[in-house]
């Protein structure tokens, strides 16, 4: 079983829709909690992180962590075509060292 | 974009034959790590650094090395291509020891046949 779990998608949603994505991992030492962006043939780009529990709004933009039940989503109002892209979570504990990412979710935002 | 560069940015090779992966960056970060991403499977950690010739293994580390003589390089080597190591290889640095911030160059697709 991955450390990390991410639906793969496709997503498919009309503009101006809320995206909503999420993940769950096992491993309860995480303590960061990231999103990233990636387009099509491009590096990953960061979009929001968050520490420990709690929300984060930014913009559009909101993410959530819940570690009791050891889940994150993040949300996008009012979605853009712009918005059509791979989203990413990520983790990682307190102490240096790896990052551990879920699969990637496929976002498509159609006009 | 954090300075990163990569190169080649596209390879085709053949089996059998050694490859090596060059990142480079400009901002004298300590922390450097190579990932290859796979469709289902995401981003996976091969190797990383935390400083000149200080290296580790990730997840996926079997049929590859690294080098880091220079802040600024990191280098993945493919000892004898094979199939299964066609992927897209991203590098990526890490500002800090703390913090949660990575920065990926453009990545190098890479084709083994």
């Amino acid at each position: 079983q991955k450390e990390v779990e991410q639906d793969p998608g496709p997503l498919s949603v009309p503009e101006g829709a809320i995206v909503s994505l999420n993940c769950t991992y096992s491993n309860s030492a995480f303590q960061y909690f990231m999103w990233y962006r990636q387009y099509s043939r491009k590096g990953p780009e960061l979009l929001m992180y968050t520490y420990s529990s709690g929300n984060k709004e930014d913009g559009r933009f909101t993410a959530q962590v819940d570690k009791s039940s050891k889940y994150i989503s993040l949300f996008i109002r009012d979605s853009q075509p712009s918005d059509s892209a791979t989203y990413l979570c990520a983790m990682r504990g307190d102490s240096w060292g790896k990052f551990q990412f879920g699969a990637g979710t496929q976002v498509v935002v159609t006009p | 974009d954090a300075g990163i560069t990569q190169s080649p940015r596209h390879k085709v090779t053949e089996t059998g034959t050694p490859v090596t992966l060059r990142c480079h960056q400009t901002e004298n970060h300590r922390y450097m790590y190579w990932y290859r991403q796979d469709p289902g499977h995401g981003l996976r950690l091969i190797h990383y650094s935390y400083g000149v010739k200080d290296t580790d293994k990730g997840e996926v580390s079997d049929g590859y090395s690294v080098s880091r003589s220079k802040t600024e390089d990191f280098l993945l080597t493919l000892e004898s291509a094979t199939s299964s190591q066609t992927s897209v290889y991203f590098c990526a640095i890490t500002p800090g020891q703390s913090s949660y911030e990575q920065y990926f160059g453009p990545g190098t697709r890479l084709t083994v046949t």
